[in-house]
């Protein structure tokens, strides 16, 4: 009975360089969303994935940003050529898709990236 | 295009009182959940209560109840007999249809004083 499965929990990296962050969410889960969240304030929507539906990537704050989702399981979120700003929380999380209502996404832990 | 807002950036309640906290939201879509998370220091999300935009009734949750005003486009979560371990952030979010994006507020920071 894993929960959402997120790796690192915590990245340290040098300005310029790229970083991979990775999503294993809840099996038969469907539906797969990425949040930043910077210190004390709200989840800035990334990316969604649904199925084999193409991602909705109108969050994405640059073109640095990329994610993917493979086999529509495990998903990484590559940030390349990091900036001090990427410095963030960054979560994942999962839900299934119930037919004709709504259920609770669940969330990881989330990966906290510092940029120095 | 869906937003989610939640004009309070922070409140303080006295233990064992209720408290009410804030949320509008806006779609043109007629099929909508809404749904409050809490945030505590440690970082976790932990979800309260979901309203589906179809549901007749408002939802409740043990403590927390969402006041629902479909009119209004709010929905407001209520917790009763506030507790020490209720300090934390508090996020509304709304999902569009059962297929949607999951989009958040910007958070209410709760504050519960013995």
């Amino acid at each position: 009975g894993a929960g959402v499965s997120q790796s690192p929990s915590n990245k340290v990296t040098e300005k310029g360089k790229d970083v991979e962050l990775r999503c294993d969410p809840i099996s038969g889960h469907t539906a797969l969303y990425w949040y930043r969240q910077s210190l004390g304030q709200g989840l800035e929507f990334l990316i969604y994935f649904q199925g084999n539906s193409a991602p909705d990537k109108s969050g994405l704050p640059s073109d640095r940003f990329s994610a993917e989702r493979t086999g529509g399981s495990v998903s990484t979120l590559t940030i390349q050529r990091t900036q001090q700003e990427d410095s963030a929380v960054y979560l994942c999380a999962s839900s299934p898709v119930v037919g004709g209502g709504w259920t609770e996404a669940f969330f990881g832990q989330g990966t906290r990236l510092t940029v120095v | 295009a869906q937003k989610i807002t939640q004009t309070q950036p922070g409140m303080f309640v006295q233990e064992k009182e209720a408290v009410t906290l804030d949320c509008t939201y806006d779609t043109s879509d007629p099929s909508y959940g809404l749904f409050w998370y809490k945030q505590p220091s440690s970082g976790e999300m932990i979800f309260l209560i979901y309203q589906g935009s179809y549901d007749q009734q408002n939802a409740t949750e043990g403590r927390y109840s969402l006041n629902f005003q479909k009119a209004r486009k709010s929905a407001n979560l209520v917790i009763s007999a506030s507790q020490l371990g209720d300090s934390a952030m508090y996020f509304c979010a709304m999902k569009k249809g059962s297929q949607g994006n999951l989009i958040f507020g910007k958070g209410t920071k709760l504050s519960v004083k013995p």
